[in-house]
This record gives C-alpha cells, sequence and structure tokens, in this order.
C-alpha cells in the first residue's frame, strides 16, 4: 500500500525567502507524484506533477520540485515566497495505472511580511 | 474548458439523515472520484466512478454510495449520517485512456452533521 508523509505540519517564513515543503512516498510500484495547493475555504488546485521524464518539474507560482526515486522523496521548492502563497499544500502519490490519490497530511505555509 | 463544479457549498444536517451531494466533471472528462476531507486533515479516497461504474473504494462503509451518469456528472449519497461525517467533500474529474493521471478538483461542498 502506498502512503505519503509531508514532514513538516507548519513552516513559518518571511516574505521573499526560499522555501522547501518536504514530502516522502512509500510504494512498492512504480507512481506519479503531485503537489496541491489549498487556499482557505477552496477545493485542490494543481500546482505540479511528476509522470515520468525529468526529474525537475516546473509548476504555477514559480513552484518546482525533484522526484529523488533513490530517496523516495518529492520536495517542493520556491526560491522567493509571496503573501499569497500563504496556504495549505499537499503531497498525492497514485499507483501507475490506479487512479486513487494517496494524499499526505498537509503543510501549512504561513508567510510573513 | 468548464472547471469542476460542485453543490451545495454548504449543507447542514442532523445525525440519521440522508444526503446528496452533486459534481459536475471538467469537460471531456469521463472519470469522477470523491474525496472526504476532514477537518485539518489530507484527503482521503472515497470511491472512484468511470463508465457509470464503480472503479475502485477506499475504506469507506457501504452507506457511502454513488452514481455518474451519461453525461459524466455524478451524485455522492451518504446515509445514517453520524457525526464523523462532518467534513469537506471533494469531486475530482479526469479523463481514463487519455493520460488520465491527473484529478482535477471542483471547490467542495462542506458538511456539518449536527
Amino acid at each position: 500500500a502506498q502512503s505519503v508523509t509531508q514532514l513538516d505540519s507548519q513552516v513559518p517564513v518571511f516574505e521573499e525567502a526560499p522555501v522547501e515543503l518536504r514530502c516522502n512516498y512509500s510504494s512498492s510500484v512504480s507512481v506519479y507524484l503531485f503537489w496541491y495547493v489549498q487556499y482557505p475555504n477552496q477545493g485542490l488546485q494543481l500546482l505540479l506533477k511528476y509522470l515520468s521524464g525529468s526529474t525537475l518539474v516546473k509548476g504555477i507560482n514559480g513552484f518546482e520540485a525533484e522526484f529523488n526515486k533513490s530517496q523516495t522523496s518529492f520536495h517542493l521548492r520556491k526560491p522567493s515566497v509571496h503573501i499569497s502563497d500563504t496556504a495549505e499544500y499537499f503531497c498525492a502519490v497514485s499507483e501507475r495505472g490506479a487512479q486513487k490519490l494517496v494524499f499526505g497530511q498537509g503543510t501549512r505555509l504561513t508567510i510573513n511580511p | 474548458e468548464t472547471g469542476v463544479t460542485q453543490s451545495p457549498t454548504h449543507l447542514i444536517k442532523t445525525r440519521g439523515q440522508q444526503v446528496t451531494l452533486r459534481c459536475s466533471s471538467q469537460s471531456g472528462h469521463n472519470t469522477v472520484s470523491w474525496y472526504q476531507q476532514a477537518l485539518g486533515q489530507g484527503p482521503q479516497f472515497i470511491f472512484q466512478y468511470y463508465r457509470e461504474e464503480e472503479n475502485g473504494r477506499g475504506n469507506f462503509p457501504p452507506r457511502f454510495s454513488g452514481l455518474q451518469f451519461p453525461n459524466y456528472s455524478s451524485e455522492l449519497n451518504v446515509n445514517a449520517l453520524e457525526l464523523d461525517d462532518s467534513a469537506l467533500y471533494l469531486c475530482a474529474s479526469s479523463l481514463i485512456g487519455g493520460g488520465g493521471e491527473t484529478q482535477y478538483f471542483g471547490p467542495g461542498t462542506r458538511l456539518l452533521v449536527l
């Protein structure tokens, strides 16, 4: 069975500072990996995804993530955050051929001015 | 391109009642998945519908049931509501057979059971 661990439940950073949100997964088969963002009282918006190919993937709003198969990680990074990035971020995994997404518990990113 | 829509946005029910939540998939998509997100938690997979049939189910009891219609819209029905059913219910659509690995989510329905 798959599982996802988001190592930090909360991450406070100052505006314009870099940020990394950590995600590790467990699976016995090949997987697809996703990061979603959830703004207050809203649904989930896709930030980026890794399906195959280059291990460095770029997404919306200046975010990027790197797939590391040996460390089973998919950490999300942004070089300079903005107040508008304040939100909950979810890492998710699905097995290839299966449509079910398994989510982590989420990381709350708080940007301080 | 029309995104995923859900109705209603909010709902209050009492324990023991039944509820129906609705979802319209993104245009061009043929699959709908439902997730339950309790407060402070990540979403949990309930089930998925493809070609009007259940195509996978998570660890939820049979009182959670669903339907998919020929236009690919979907309903989630929950019978005999319990207090723990209070959550945000998220619908996601995707395209099986077209590189449909990516699910796109609607805004959710927030259900409160009293």
